[in-house]
């Protein structure tokens, strides 16, 4: 079973509407992250949360929220999706002194 | 600001030949620089490095990081179809955040 997983792996949506996206893991990580990849421009963050009572903006929060429902749970919420929010989003997982982060799959979000 | 930038964006190689891939930063408060590889989807872990000059090795892939020139070279000799993809070069930072900085990525395909 894979350490980190994201629901759902594809989503097609349309402008205004609410979406979320969601992030488990079981490797027993602390610290928890949201990206997006849109195409040459490499992986930039979102959000970012240290524990279930540390949440932090990234350097692309405008138009994004975050919730941590438990050290093992990390959903995404845009809450009024629009078309520039279409991208490749990743939820990565850190934990102990290293900086290694590990990725789930990826959710490929279309907002028509 | 912090920056990564990656060069090239895109190489063309044919199977057997090394490629060399390069990853300059500039940023605050340097502790580590990481290589990830991209294929489908997930990036996965290649290497971290935090020492200069101090060699990394897995199989055909190499790494080396230089913190007086602020750069890190990706080596691949006697290249396979198998290793096209997307590698990614990040910069961890000493802020207490551990948060990675990534560059825009090189696309590597490798013809037969």
């Amino acid at each position: 079973d894979a350490d980190v997983t994201q629901t759902p792996r594809n989503r097609i949506t349309k402008t205004g509407k609410r979406i979320m996206l969601e992030c488990s893991q079981t490797k027993g990580h602390d610290r928890m992250y949201w990206y997006r990849q849109d195409p040459g421009l490499g992986l930039r963050l979102i959000y970012y949360s240290f524990d279930v009572k540390d949440i932090n903006k990234g350097e692309i929060s405008d138009g994004y929220s975050v919730s941590r429902q438990a050290q093992a749970k990390f959903s995404l919420s845009l809450e009024s999706a629009i078309p520039n929010q279409t991208a490749l989003y990743f939820c990565a997982t850190s934990g102990g002194s290293t900086d290694t982060q590990y990725f789930g799959p990826g959710t490929r979000l279309t907002v028509l | 600001e912090d920056k990564v930038v990656q060069s090239p964006l895109s190489l063309v190689v044919h199977e057997g030949d090394t490629v060399t891939l390069n990853c300059s930063y500039e940023v605050t408060n340097f502790r580590s620089l990481l290589w990830y590889k991209q294929e489908k989807k997930a990036p996965t872990f290649l290497f971290m490095l935090t020492s200069s000059g101090i060699e990394k090795k897995s199989g055909r892939l190499s790494s080396i990081l230089d913190k007086k020139e602020l750069f890190s070279i990706l080596n691949i000799t006697a290249t396979q179809t198998g290793d096209s993809a997307v590698y990614l070069c990040a910069v961890g930072l000493i802020q207490g955040a551990q948060k990675l900085v990534f560059g825009q990525g090189t696309r590597l395909t490798i013809n037969p």
